[in-house]
Formats: C-alpha cells, structure tokens, sequence
C-alpha cells in the first residue's frame, strides 16, 4: 500500500525562525515521485517541487530547501527566516508510474508563523 | 495560459438534492484528476480522465457520483441525491502526459459544497 504520513498536525513559528515539515512514504514501487504543496488561506493549492526516486540531490530554491532521503523513506521540507507570508498548510504527496498518476497526500501540516 | 477553473465556487444544498460541479484544465492538459478534501485532511482522489476516457475510480466515488469529460475537455462531477457527508471541497487538477514520468498537478480553486 502507498500511504504518507505528516506527523506534525500544526507549528507555530516567530518570523524569521528556520522550520522542518517532516514528511514519511511508503512504497513498494522502485520509480515514484514526490512533491509539496502549498494550501494558503484562500485554498488553491500551489505546486512548490517534484523529485524523482531516482534523484536524491537536495535541492534549494530561495528560502526554500528540501531533504530527500531514501534509506528513511523521508522528504523533508525546510523554510530558513519563516516570513508571515509562510503561514498556511503544506501537503506532502507520493505518485508513482504505475496506474493513473495520482497522488497520496498526507495530511498536510499548518505552518502559522508569527509576527 | 488561465489556469484550471471550477464553477461554481460555492454551492449550498439541501440533503436529496443532485448537484453538478464543472472543471475546466489547462487547454493543452490531456490528464483530469477529481479529488476531495474535508476539514483537516488532505485531498482525496476520487477519479482520473485521461482525454475522454475515465480509467480510474476510487472506492470513495459511490454509485451516487458520475464524472464525464466530453470530448477530452472541460469535466463534470454530478452528485445524486445529496448526503449531508458529501460535504467537502471538490478539487479539480489537470496535468500534461510526459512520456514515462508524471507531472505536477495544476489545482483548480475547487468547489465547497455544504449539504444542509
């Protein structure tokens, strides 16, 4: 079964503080693909990165930075100097090539970041 | 390029009622994708279109719900005979085909459906 997990249901964080969204995938499938969303206030969601099992490079993008590890099976997701701007719910996904591309979210963890 | 667009925004209905909500993709997206989020979770998958032809159903997707994409294009989600546990954003994603990958998922602002 393809299950993801976010353990942490809500952080709170004072502007400026670095903060870890913890993400955990299973999966038997060996090529499969994760992402991260972002789910403001106003409720679309927003596409923030995709990897590939295949590529475990970390990668940053702005304050943004992601930890992709195999061997824990985790796909971690960090934000340096959290600004209010921050504040909203980010959903961990997993898809995998076989079947119909969809995707497993967990259930999201809400990231309120404080003035 | 506008974006996936759903109609409408917000609907309010009475338990019975049959309901029908609409998706627009991305123009050139031949993916559709039907998910359902409720308070506190993440969005669930519902069904999979790709161009006119549904390939995939969740268990979640009851006889009560049916999905069409005439066409290969825009999509409706109808709902019979409304359960107040219907309730729930309706999401609406498309996404290009990339040969032997898989493609980030554009969201539509989706549908909030309250079943009284």
């Amino acid at each position: 079964a393809q299950k993801v997990t976010q353990a942490q249901t809500e952080i709170s964080v004072v502007e400026k503080e670095d903060v870890t969204l913890d993400c955990v995938y299973e999966t038997r499938d060996t090529t499969y693909y994760l992402f991260w969303y972002k789910q403001p206030p106003s409720g679309e969601l927003v596409f923030l990165i995709r990897r590939n099992s295949f590529d475990e490079q970390n990668e940053i993008s702005g304050r943004y930075s992601w930890n992709f590890q195999k061997s824990t099976s985790s796909f971690n997701f960090t934000i340096t100097a959290s600004q209010v701007v921050d504040s909203a719910v980010y959903f961990c996904a997993l898809s995998t090539t076989s079947g119909t591309y969809k995707y497993i979210f967990g259930t999201g963890t809400r990231l309120k970041v404080l003035a | 390029d506008t974006g996936v667009s759903q109609d409408p925004r917000h609907k309010i209905t009475k338990r019975g009622q049959n309901v029908t909500f609409r998706c627009d993709p991305i123009s050139e997206h031949n993916r559709l994708y039907w998910y359902r989020q409720t308070l506190g979770q993440g969005p669930e998958f519902l069904t999979y279109f790709q161009n006119e032809a549904q390939l995939e159903k969740s268990r979640l997707l009851s006889d009560r719900f049916s999905a069409e994409r005439p066409k290969g294009s825009f999509s409706t989600l109808e709902i019979q005979r409304t359960e107040q546990g219907d309730s729930a954003m309706y999401l609406c994603a498309s996404s290009p085909r990339e040969a032997g990958g898989v493609d980030e998922q554009f969201f539509g602002p989706g549908t909030r459906l309250t079943v009284l």
